[in-house]
């Protein structure tokens, strides 16, 4: 299986400051259609996992434009341009290019506001 | 508005079996994959299995090969993830969630319900 790595496990940011998480796969996401199969996601507290971003750096519906992906290949970061408190949660990233079809989590990142 | 709504959980003792359900609104149901995710207490995300649109594929996770039954009634707008030969590190919140594409290969999970707790202990 492909192994996602994030990195931190934990981030504690100031309301305002950026943030940004780093997120390593064991295989390139890069497809052979041209598009590259990582996404993010965030579990806030007590709730069940939201999609941020697709494919790399595609806003999901609703999702505000402080946050942006980026990366190629097998590296990929999301940014958080002006942390806010609603943002406090833990972060994961996801592959879906792995056949036959097995998807793969990162171990999270967990965002705390000082 | 997309609606998954788990149901099913419960405690159960090891080897013991369990049923849970996923009803689904709000979409075309048969038109999309749908997968099972599970979070065991204070763990990261694994996913558990998919199935296409159809129900005519299925897919597993190592750790449920051979002991877990995902399916779908298309009619009903219901999934099911039959569990049995339950052990201890089977406990989890047990989410569904919608894939993008019918087949559920190269797609983001882009809806979750609220998840349902199975606890395996005696």
């Amino acid at each position: 299986d492909i192994v996602m790595t994030q990195t931190p496990l934990s981030l504690s940011v100031t309301p305002g400051q950026p943030a940004s998480i780093s997120c390593k796969s064991s295989q390139s996401l890069l497809h052979s259609d041209g598009k590259t199969y990582l996404y993010w996601y965030l579990q806030k507290p007590g709730q069940s996992p939201q999609l941020l971003i697709y494919e790399v750096s595609n806003r999901f519906s609703g999702v505000p434009d402080r946050f942006s992906g980026s990366g190629s290949g097998t590296d990929f970061t999301l940014k958080i341009s002006r942390v806010e408190a609603e943002d406090v949660g833990v972060y994961y990233c996801m592959q879906s290019i792995q056949l036959p079809l097995a998807l793969t989590f990162g171990g999270g990142t967990k965002v705390e506001i000082k | 508005e997309v609606q998954l709504v788990e149901s099913g959980g419960g405690l159960v003792q090891p080897g013991g079996s369990l049923r849970l359900s996923c009803a689904a609104s709000g979409f075309t149901f048969s038109s999309y994959a749908m997968s099972w995710v599970r979070q065991a207490p204070g763990k990261g995300l694994e996913w558990v299995s998919t199935i296409s649109g159809s129900g005519g594929s299925t897919y597993y996770a190592d750790s449920v090969k051979g002991r877990f039954t995902f399916s779908r009634d298309n009619s009903k707008n219901t999934l099911y993830l039959q569990m049995n030969s339950l052990r201890a590190e089977d406990t989890a919140v047990y989410y569904c969630a919608k894939l993008g594409t019918w087949f559920g290969e190269l797609s983001a999970l882009d809806y979750w319900g609220q998840g349902t707790l199975v606890t395996v202990s005696s």
